[in-house]
């Protein structure tokens, strides 16, 4: 398997512009991840889904932020209108069940927002 | 709400020492810690995962401990490398599913 796969890898866009980002889990995993990076406050969880359901959006910073599964081998992470705070590094993650199984994470896509 | 300390933030040390980098969190409920390295501008490769209910696991030469009672999780690296100069972070896993990470510990190993 090629491992968790993100597109883009790097994304620079003006404030106000709607920026998708998209993930590609590895293939027969159940659960997925999206998380942010940032100097300030490190790496944190943003939402997840279990079975292509949201279970867990706390993380979602703003209702400018969305994302969707709509199936077992694709999610988005879309966010509308960016701001120039939204500047990370965005990361989607992939694993089986619960407790027992690692998270393998994607390459990254490097958020510019100016 | 789960909090995740690592110390040091920082580490240099001569190629093949032996060392050790230390991970605390505040809510021993979890179901497992994981320990990850990251590459600077890289995504995050997992090293070892430790199950609530084991002590250690082991992978080459490197060396995790859990105690969940006291909160506190070790990695244990032998022989350090060049090679193995990265950031180390911990992340822990709680019943709701969800990895939190500490801050990491940027480690460079010398020549």
């Amino acid at each position: 398997d090629a491992g968790v796969i993100q597109s883009p890898r790097h994304e620079v866009t003006e404030m106000g512009q709607e920026v998708t980002l998209r993930c590609k889990p590895i293939s027969g995993h159940d659960y997925l991840f999206w998380y942010r990076q940032t100097m300030m406050r490190g790496l944190e969880l943003l939402i997840y889904f279990n079975n292509n359901v949201p279970i867990d959006d706390s993380g979602m910073p703003e209702d400018r932020f969305s994302a969707k599964m709509p199936n077992a081998s694709f999610s988005t992470l879309k966010i509308q209108p960016s701001e120039p705070r939204d500047s990370a590094v965005y990361f989607c993650a992939s694993s089986f069940g619960t407790g027992t199984y690692e998270q393998y994470f994607g390459p990254g896509t490097r958020l510019t927002v100016t | 709400k789960q909090e995740v300390t690592q110390i040091p933030a920082a580490l240099s040390v001569p190629e093949g020492e032996n060392l050790v980098l230390n991970c605390s969190f505040t809510d021993s409920a979890i179901y497992n810690l994981q320990w990850f390295r990251q590459d600077p501008g890289k995504g995050l490769t997992s090293l070892l995962l430790i199950q609530s209910s084991q002590r250690e696991q082991t992978s080459g030469r490197l060396n995790a401990s859990l105690d969940k009672s006291s909160g506190r999780s070790t990695l244990y690296i032998a022989a350090s490398q060049p090679g193995d100069s990265a950031t180390y972070l911990c992340a822990v896993e709680g019943s709701a599913r969800q990895l939190t990470f500490g801050s990491g510990t940027q480690l460079t190993v010398l020549p």
